[in-house]
């Protein structure tokens, strides 16, 4: 089965970047795509197609994918962005998540 | 504005059956696809299948042979059902709606609902 690697947590302080790493074989052939969850709250989507945002999602997102790589940056990081975030891909017909990475906003 | 809402029984016994609905508001279930999605307390979250309007599946291999979802295109709703279940399906699951293009995002999510399984 494919895989999706994150890491645990990222830290980040106010008015920085943040960058999250989603890892899976080959992932730059495949679309990559990021959720954001608050807790108690639903995921909403933030960057699909690796790079595009849904309307409503401030431009200081941003999403990239190469390789096996797919980051999910953004840019002057604010307290309200703290949240779980989750990459996800395609496994043929099949969803898979990444595990999540906890942002903290420190 | 697509709205989605999970409804169904909260408590369930080990063994029985998960019946969920997906109620969808605000526009049409017809040529998207739709799936379930479940996250145990503190846990990421796992997909469980999507289904087409026009009725076409597809299911994460770790739940084939326990689930089955159908849509009722008249009625705007799809439904989950997971068979002999145990406490480990525990789980807010969430309905949502596919991308469009295909092999993308899912835009559109419920606000969840929980279900708990006892022994």
């Amino acid at each position: 089965s494919y895989n999706l690697s994150q890491p645990p947590s990222v830290s980040v302080s106010p008015g920085q970047t943040a960058r999250i790493s989603c890892s899976g074989n080959k992932l730059g052939d495949k679309y990559a795509c990021w959720y954001q969850q608050k807790p108690g709250q639903s995921p909403v989507l933030v960057i699909y197609g690796d790079n595009k945002r849904p309307s409503g999602i401030p431009e200081r997102f941003s999403g990239s994918n190469s390789g096996n790589t797919a980051t999910l940056t953004i840019r002057g990081t604010q307290a309200t962005d703290e949240a779980d975030y989750y990459c996800q891909a395609w496994d043929g017909n099949t969803v898979v998540f990444g595990g999540g990475t906890n942002l903290a906003v420190l | 504005q697509v709205r989605l809402q999970e409804s169904g029984p909260g408590l369930g016994k080990a063994s029985e059956t998960l019946s969920l609905t997906c109620n969808v508001s605000g526009g049409s279930i017809r040529n998207y696809y739709w799936s379930w999605i479940r996250q145990s307390a503190g846990k990421g979250l796992e997909w469980i299948g999507r289904i087409h309007s026009s009725g076409s599946t597809d299911y994460s291999p770790s739940l084939k042979g326990r689930v089955a979802m159908s849509v009722d295109t008249s009625n705007n709703q799809f439904y989950l059902r997971l068979i002999s279940v145990t406490a480990a399906d525990t789980a807010v699951y969430y309905c949502a709606r596919n991308l469009p293009r295909g092999h993308d995002g899912l835009d559109v999510w419920g606000q969840g609902t929980t279900v708990t399984v006892s022994s």
